[in-house]
Formats: structure tokens, sequence, C-alpha cells
């Protein structure tokens, strides 16, 4: 069965620090893979998606960005964080079997402070 | 994708079926239901799907009325567990961009 893994859960970073959070699938191949931003008592916010390796579209121009080194793996990053970056980051996949459901992992929890 | 209207809370008693309702009325002809929760903390979990017909998993049951301006999801036994926010979704499926939108959701609580 397919299942996908996010990590670290939570984070505390300080402003200006870097960012890398990833984000991996097992049990399909070649997925549409997305980053959401959650934040507090609002709905998701879709950041990034990729249909591909090396296929990386922006949906809202802003501090971070997106990479897709490898089929299954999908890495959020960021230079230099600000106060505002903080929320629950959210990957989620697609296949072509999947009837175009989003499963979507645990989440991560970052505050930057 | 079309707009829909959900309570923004309900309470339900453990082992009681909790029916959560939904009304989509600007539903377009190749616009499908989902339902989504999401547990406190956690990611959006997949629950179930339609078009037309009504469907069953083995999490919950989908009817659908035959204008299909409004739905309704069924947990049969709720526990404890099932305590999330519930959001309808209606959309194209739409192998690419598949950017999902979430209202704001019925906040369902299970009471012991």
């Amino acid at each position: 069965s397919q299942t996908i893994h996010q990590w670290p859960a939570t984070l505390v970073q300080p402003v200006g620090s870097p960012l890398s959070l990833e984000c991996t699938v097992e049990g399909t191949s070649n997925p549409n893979l997305y980053w959401y931003r959650q934040a507090a008592g609002r709905g998701l916010q879709l950041l990034f998606y990729s249909v591909g390796i090396g296929q990386i579209s922006s949906e809202v121009p802003q501090n971070l960005s997106a990479s897709r080194p490898q089929d299954r793996q999908f890495i959020l990053s960021s230079k230099k964080l600000l106060l505002s970056d903080s929320g629950f980051y959210l990957c989620a996949w697609t296949s072509l079997g999947s009837a175009h459901i989003q499963y979507f992992g645990a989440g991560t929890r970052l505050s930057v402070l | 994708d079309a707009k829909t209207t959900q309570p923004p809370s309900m309470d339900c008693a453990e082992g009681r079926a909790a029916n959560l309702p939904c009304n989509h009325s600007t539903i377009s002809g190749n616009e499908y239901v989902y339902w989504y929760r999401q547990i406190h903390s956690q990611g959006p979990q997949y629950i179930i799907h339609g078009l037309k017909n009504n469907e069953t998993n083995e999490m919950a049951s989908l009817i659908i009325t035959e204008d299909r301006k409004s739905s309704t999801l069924i947990l049969p036994h709720a526990t404890l567990r099932d305590t999330a926010v519930y959001y309808c979704i209606v959309r194209v499926p739409n192998f690419g961009n598949e950017k999902l939108t979430f209202g704001t959701g019925t906040r369902l609580t299970i009471i012991p």
C-alpha cells in the first residue's frame, strides 16, 4: 500500500535561518506531489505542486522554494525564514489510479521565532 | 469548483450514526463530491467520494440526492476518534494542478 512520510513533525526555527522539509512517498510511482500551508484556524493554501522530477509549479510568490530531486521525494526550502512562514505544512500526493484523490502526510508544524 | 455549505458544528453521541449534511446547489454535471476530515493537529484524511450514486466504504457512506444539489456523509457508529472537522468539497477531477480548497467545514464532536 502507499504511504507518505513527512518530517520533522515539529520545528522551531529563528527568523533568518534556513529551512528544509522533506516528504517521501512509498508504494507508487510518478505521483503528483503538493506542498500546502495551513495557518492556524484557516484553510489550505497550495504552495507548490510537481508532476515529475525537476518540474515545479509555484502557486504563490513567497519566501519558499521547492525541489523534486527524485520521483517520490519533494523538498520545501527557504534560505531565510520570516515570522510569517510559521504554520502547518502539509505534503500530499495523487497518482493516476487514485481517482484524483489527494492523500496527505501528517504535517510539519513550523514556528518561526 | 462549486461552492458548498455545511453547518459549522454538530454533536453526536458515541455509538450512534453521525449524519453530516452538505449543500452544493450549484454543482455541475462533471463535478464530484469528496469528503475529507482533519483531526486536530493532523493532516487531512480522505474519507469518500462520489458522482451520482450512493457510495460506501469501510469508513463511511455517502448519500447524494437525485438532483445532486446536496449530500450527506454518514458515519454509521461514531466513536470518540471521529471527533474532527469534516470538509465537503465539490470539484472536477483534474490530474495536474489539483488544488484542493477546503471551506470552513463542520466541527463534529462525539460525546461519550
